[in-house]
């Protein structure tokens, strides 16, 4: 199975930040790499497929860069609403993996 | 976008079989444009990729719970169901489905049901 790990698995920021997450694959995923936005008793929400596409309705504080093994979710400017916890997702190979998450707290 | 809602037991006994079904509305789940998946996520715990099935009714599980899980499709009521046998403790979740959005490169996880928590206890 392909191993993803993010860093760092928490962090506090403020209001109007940039906040950049890593994910890091164990092997080569091309571009690969979906991003997602979980809020407490919610599903996950769709961000950002094939490492830097944005999903339609996220608004464009949101990038996603990287390929191979390195990737980063970037939001630029931190909002509210963005307090949540961040999860990479490999859709290479199967079984699809995800990183073990990145809790965005409030500073 | 589809909506998907997830149903079933909250509560299942050790050893028994955990039985949820996903009901697909706003489109077919005979729709080539999709495939579906369930994934779990344990209190507190990441996520989980379950398995997943296309519209031809092929399916991929993931091999550390392979020989327990069965998922299907029933078209005459759009809806797809999993089924995960001789369940532990360690399978106390909250169950999710999911659409794939497999002509994408990166196969994302578009559409989620809001999720039903699955307690495995006597």
């Amino acid at each position: 199975d392909i191993q993803m790990t993010q860093s760092p698995s928490s962090l506090s920021a403020s209001v109007g930040d940039r906040v950049t997450i890593t994910c890091r694959a164990s092997e080569s995923i091309s571009s690969h790499l979906n991003w997602y936005q979980q809020k407490p008793e919610k599903a996950p929400k769709l961000l950002i497929y094939a490492a830097s596409s944005l999903q339609g309705g996220v608004p464009p504080r949101f990038t996603g860069s990287g390929f191979g093994t390195d990737f980063t979710l970037t939001i630029s400017s931190l909002q509210p609403e963005d307090f949540a916890t961040y999860y990479c997702q490999q859709g290479n190979s199967a079984p699809r993996t995800f990183g073990q998450g990145t809790k965005v707290e409030i500073k | 976008q589809l909506q998907l809602r997830e149903s079933g037991p909250g509560l299942v006994k050790p050893s028994e079989t955990l039985s949820l079904t996903c009901a697909v509305s706003g489109g077919s789940i005979t729709s080539d444009l999709y495939y579906w998946a369930w994934i779990r996520q344990p209190p507190g715990k990441g996520l989980e990729w379950i398995g997943s099935i296309n519209y031809s009714g092929d399916t991929y599980y993931n091999p550390s719970l392979k020989s327990r899980v069965t998922v299907s499709v029933d078209t005459s009521k759009n809806q797809f169901s999993l089924r995960l046998s001789s369940v532990t403790a360690a399978d106390t979740a909250v169950y999710y489905c999911a659409t794939i959005l497999f002509r994408i490169s990166s196969s994302p996880l578009d559409s989620w049901g809001q999720g039903t928590l699955v307690t495995v206890s006597s």
